[in-house]
């Protein structure tokens, strides 16, 4: 199967600072590639959808000037946390999905601690 | 608006024992369905999935799932558990696009412990 990397694998950084974390499909170009944050103990939720060289549509309640998400080329997506808070500590996991195929592959996700 | 609820928070089963997760959906249409399962501290693994056709499907690690249209089911089993499948349990529907399967939005999780 296609594999998605992300990185880092997980991040501490302090409160008022921003924390970019990257998600790439390694062997297989994303045309589509989705954000999820999950609380511990709780399911994902969808934060956003980001399709190639275009602005990512955002799920209602996802303050998009917060997070930042690009999706520059087709085998990397980024998204940015601006102005880190202790409420934004998550694990982010993020997925995509290609040309040649409908499934949506995850990657190993992004634990964020902010101090 | 589509749902997916997983009405087992926990389960405990002992190793050699069956399993059954159950996972009841709400969508409009015939629905993309998904099981998941995450190990702490990892991303997600796709066990199996239900597009159409034969509505028992097979997937990975001897997992199986019955997709029940008259029940808005999509419930996983597994005839004999092993130690290593104590994880997290994610059901999942899909809203595909032209080139996705779309959103995707998961049930609560079922936490999976194994007993030896």
């Amino acid at each position: 199967g296609a594999v998605v990397s992300q990185h880092p694998s997980w991040v501490i950084c302090k409160s008022g600072t921003s924390v970019k974390i990257e998600c790439r499909s390694l062997d297989f170009q994303a045309t589509t590639m989705f954000w999820y944050r999950q609380f511990p103990k709780q399911s994902l939720m969808l934060m956003a959808t980001s399709n190639e060289g275009s602005k990512a549509t955002y799920e209602q309640g996802v303050e998009k000037d917060k997070f930042l998400i690009n999706h520059a080329s087709l085998t990397l997506s980024t998204l940015t946390v601006t102005s880190a808070h202790p409420e934004d500590s998550s694990f982010y996991i993020c997925s995509a999905s290609g040309t040649s195929s409908y499934e949506q592959y995850f990657g190993p996700g992004t634990r964020l601690t902010v101090t | 608006a589509q749902s997916v609820t997983q009405p087992d928070i926990h389960i405990t089963v002992s190793e050699g024992a069956s399993l059954e997760l159950r996972c009841n959906y709400s969508y409009g249409a015939t629905p993309y369905l998904f099981w998941y399962v995450q190990s702490p501290g990892q991303g997600l693994q796709l066990l199996l999935k239900y597009f159409s056709g034969d509505t028992l499907v097979q997937g990975i690690k001897g997992f199986e799932a019955e997709f029940k249209r008259s029940q808005s089911s999509f419930n996983l089993r597994k005839p004999s558990v092993h130690w290593s499948d104590a994880a997290e349990y994610f059901c999942a529907v899909g809203t595909p696009t032209t080139d996705s399967w779309g959103k995707l939005q998961f049930g609560a999780g079922t936490q999976v412990v194994v007993t030896p």
